[in-house]
Formats: structure tokens, sequence, C-alpha cells
């Protein structure tokens, strides 16, 4: 099946801070998404990107299929950033999602 | 109004015992999902239907039985429990083939096999 690899696996910031959080994956897909895991272990997709370049407030991705990776970039963290984020993906014909082991993102005040 | 919602939300249990976990969407959606959460926090599809029809049937026990009673309910039942069945067990539902196929997930149910 499909491979995702996320990194980095853990990452702490001081709040204001940006970083960026990466997806590779292992064929080509149809279906690519974002997913916050909060602390109280809520799943909320962030976004639906499986090409191109999406915003929402102080979050964007970009997803370059052709070179099988997709970036998540997170400016002006805040502590309600804080959880885990995964990147889902699925080949072409298939409503299968396969995750990434995610990344703990740690914002401290 | 919650998109997707299961019930219960925490499952204490002993082994050996049968649980059923419920899960329903009001999103309209054809397709529904369980994906189970280890405690490495590694998410994995277990079943998906489709307008009731079974249609991902990934290497799960056969003590885990979905069942789609319709389009908006998908529950799971569990027979024998297992310690190693402990896991935060995840709903989700979407409408492949209508942009974007985003998939809304439920709240969780943590089940705990003692």
């Amino acid at each position: 099946g499909i491979q995702v690899e996320q990194s980095p696996p853990d990452l702490i910031l001081q709040e204001g801070a940006n970083s960026t959080l990466r997806c590779n994956f292992s064929d080509s897909v149809n279906n690519l998404q974002w997913f916050h895991q909060n602390p109280w272990g809520q799943l909320i997709n962030l976004f639906y990107i499986p090409s191109g370049t999406k915003q929402n407030g102080r979050l964007s991705a970009t997803t370059v299929a052709t070179e099988r990776y997709s970036l998540l970039y997170i400016s002006s963290s805040q502590t309600t950033d804080s959880g885990v984020y995964f990147c889902a993906v699925s080949p072409s014909n298939d409503y299968k999602l396969s995750f990434g082991a995610g990344t703990t993102v740690t914002v401290r005040a | 109004d919650t998109a997707v919602s299961q019930t219960p939300k925490y499952l204490v249990t002993q082994m050996g015992n049968d649980k059923s976990i419920k899960c329903e969407q009001n999103l309209g959606h054809d397709t529904m999902y369980w994906y189970k959460q280890d405690s490495k926090k590694f998410l994995k599809i277990m079943f998906s239907y489709n307008n009731k029809e079974l249609i991902i049937n990934e290497t799960v026990p056969n003590r885990f039985s979905p069942k789609s009673p319709d389009k908006a309910h998908l529950n799971l039942h569990i027979n024998s429990l297992e310690l190693g069945d402990s896991a935060v067990y995840f709903c989700a539902s979407s409408q492949p083939g209508v942009y974007p196929e985003t998939q809304y997930f439920g709240p969780g149910t943590r089940l705990l096999v003692l």
C-alpha cells in the first residue's frame, strides 16, 4: 500500500513562532487531507488539498503532487495549535485514507 | 448539531465481553468508515461502507463485525474482547466523487478492556 511519512515527529514552538510540517507519500494520490487532533482527541479536518495551495487564517498548505509531498505551514503559532497533525492520502480510485504517523506540536506560552 | 456522532464516548469492559459502538452522520454522505487509533496515535482504517454495502474490509479479526442498517448509520460490534482491542475507535463519513472529498470524523469512542 501507499506509504506516508511525516516530519518532524515532534515540534516544540514558542508562541508566535512559525513552522513547517512535511508529508511525503510514495504514490500518486487523488485525495490528501491534513487533520489536527486536539488534546481532547477530536480529529478536525484542516485542508483537503490533493494539489495546489490553500490558506485558512494562520494555516496554509501546499501540495506538489508531481513530487509527492505536501507542506503545512503554521504562522504566529498559538497555544491552541498544540496537538497532533496528521497527513492522510488515498491513491486514485480508492476510498481508503492512509495516515502518516503524525507530527506532535507543542506551543509554549 | 453534530455532523458525525458516536456512542458511547467511553467504554470500559472486561476481557471476553461483547460490546457495540454506534455511529450516525447527518451530512447525507453515502460512505462511512471505522478507524482504529492505537496507543501510539497511529490511525488505521478497518472498514468502509458505501450506501450500506461493505467496500473496504482490512485485515481485521472476525470478532469485529460492522453493520450498516441505512446509509446514515454504521455500527461496530466486537465479540470476545481482548486486551489488545483497547484503543480509540473513530467513525467517519464522506461523499466520494463530490469535491471536496473530505472525511469528517466523529469524536471517537475510547475503549478500555481490562
